[in-house]
């Protein structure tokens, strides 16, 4: 059972390049939603989807868009990548919405960006 | 999203139990109380949730006040992979548009 599986795990980006972070769950789930966490500044929301087609802007969405084209996969993308984003990013994905059910975290994607 | 403190740190000796504690004094009553783990160099886990009332599972126990403005999370035997930061996030029951808020949390730190 894989759960939430991320790729890839380790990037090194150049400023102004682009790239994309896959988020894969097989637990069926209706809900995912993409994370970053900065030293000191703890978890925040990117992007969410509630199902497939449907994309939401969370806390921070300046800079990345999000696809859901399947129920299983949530992509992430940079289209001009900036120091700032560097990051460490989670995926992480629910049944339904959250609220009367856990969210399973993948093991996340460390980005740096020079 | 309705507030939670807790404390900054905590430490713990090995094969004791340990409670954190967390208070939510503004808590509605559609909000459930989720517990979050987060090991080093690792994604959050989820450890136990609850509404009003205890809850066990076989990582931790959940205790929550009568008046629901606090609660506590209980490990009953600290082992060295528990040492981690725990989240405590209130989490507002509505069919869309909710997320899960995370704030700093507490580390826990547990000596052999």
């Amino acid at each position: 059972n894989a759960g939430v599986t991320q790729t890839p795990k380790f990037r090194v980006l150049k400023t102004g390049q682009s790239m994309t972070l896959l988020c894969a769950q097989d637990m069926n789930h209706e809900y995912m939603y993409w994370y970053r966490q900065d030293p000191g500044m703890g978890l925040r929301l990117i992007h969410y989807s509630v199902g497939e087609g449907t994309t939401a802007k969370g806390e921070v969405p300046d800079g990345y868009n999000v696809s859901r084209l399947k129920k299983q996969n949530f992509l992430l993308g940079l289209e001009s990548a900036a120091p700032s984003q560097t990051s460490v990013y989670f995926c992480a994905s629910s049944y339904r919405a959250g609220w009367g059910y856990g969210y399973t975290f993948g093991s996340g994607t460390r980005l740096t960006v020079v | 999203d309705a507030k939670t403190t807790q404390p900054n740190s905590m430490e713990s000796n090995e094969e004791e139990p340990v409670h954190l504690p967390c208070n939510h004094s503004t808590i509605s009553g559609t909000d459930y109380i989720h517990w979050y783990r987060q090991l080093p160099s690792q994604g959050p886990e989820y450890v136990i949730h609850g509404l009003t009332s205890n809850v066990n599972n076989r990582m931790a126990s959940l205790a929550i006040a009568e008046d629901r403005k606090s609660s506590t999370l209980i490990l009953h035997r600290a082992t060295l992979r528990d040492a981690a930061v725990y989240y405590c996030i209130l989490y507002t029951r509505m069919e869309y548009g909710n997320k899960l808020v995370f704030g700093a949390g507490t580390i826990l730190r547990v000596k052999s």
